[in-house]
């Protein structure tokens, strides 16, 4: 069955980086597209972006762009999610998602990375 | 970017109502809008995709409509497992956009 399991939680400070990642079994990683959702605590959802792990490309949300890199390793079927310059702002639930077929239907989610920044 | 916009913010209703959701994009999306079930400290369940369409495994009282700008989500014979909070998510445009989310409850 399609599994997506992700990286414990992390304590990080303002200004450090932080690296998630999605080991991911059940389904030719390569043929689809990975996104990254996040929600803040009590917070709706908000889409990040995207990655192809067939050739690496990536589509940002422009409110990450600078801050984000997705990246994937097809050898392990892993995504990779890294926000770099975190602030309070960005404590948070982090998950990846599998899409239904080509589009943007979030079938299968991982269970959620909760990433704290705080001093 | 697209805003969605969902009627009511919560709502508690009685086990064997029917329950409607709404949800209002900003522009124009067709019918690319999928509803999510997301219960407390768990990962948001695909329930219907393009507006309509019934996820599989997804009981057959949950149901979706609407195209262009205005949705809805329609729950019927409401279960004490529904208690859970509900959004819309268009992907017509990127960024992919949720609404704020529906809380429903059981009275």
């Amino acid at each position: 069955q399609v599994q997506l399991v992700q990286s414990g939680a992390e304590l990080k400070k303002p200004g450090a980086s932080v690296k998630v990642s999605c080991r991911t079994s059940g389904y030719n990683f390569p043929g689809y597209y990975l996104h990254w959702v996040r929600q803040a605590p009590g917070q709706g959802l908000e889409w990040m972006g995207r990655i192809n792990p067939k050739n690496g490309g990536t589509n940002y949300a422009q409110k990450f762009q600078g801050r984000v890199t997705m990246t994937s390793d097809t050898s392990i079927n892993t995504a990779y999610m890294e926000l770099s310059g975190l602030t309070s702002d960005d404590t948070a639930v982090y998950y990846c998602a599998k899409v239904k077929g080509l589009a943007a239907r979030f079938e299968y989610w991982g269970q959620g990375t909760l990433v704290t920044v705080s001093s | 970017d697209i805003q969605m916009t969902q009627s009511p913010s919560s709502l508690s209703a009685s086990v064997g109502d029917t329950v409607t959701i709404a949800c209002q994009a900003s522009q124009d999306i067709s019918n690319f809008l999928n509803w999510y079930q997301q219960k407390p400290g768990k990962a948001p369940k695909l329930l219907i995709f393009d507006a309509s369409n019934l996820e599989t495994g997804v009981p057959s009282r949950f149901g979706g409509s609407g195209s262009g700008t205005d949705f809805t989500l329609t729950i019927g014979n409401l279960q004490p497992e529904d208690v859970a909070t509900y959004f819309c998510q268009q992907y017509d445009r990127v960024p992919y956009t949720f609404g704020q989310g529906t809380r429903l409850d059981i009275k």
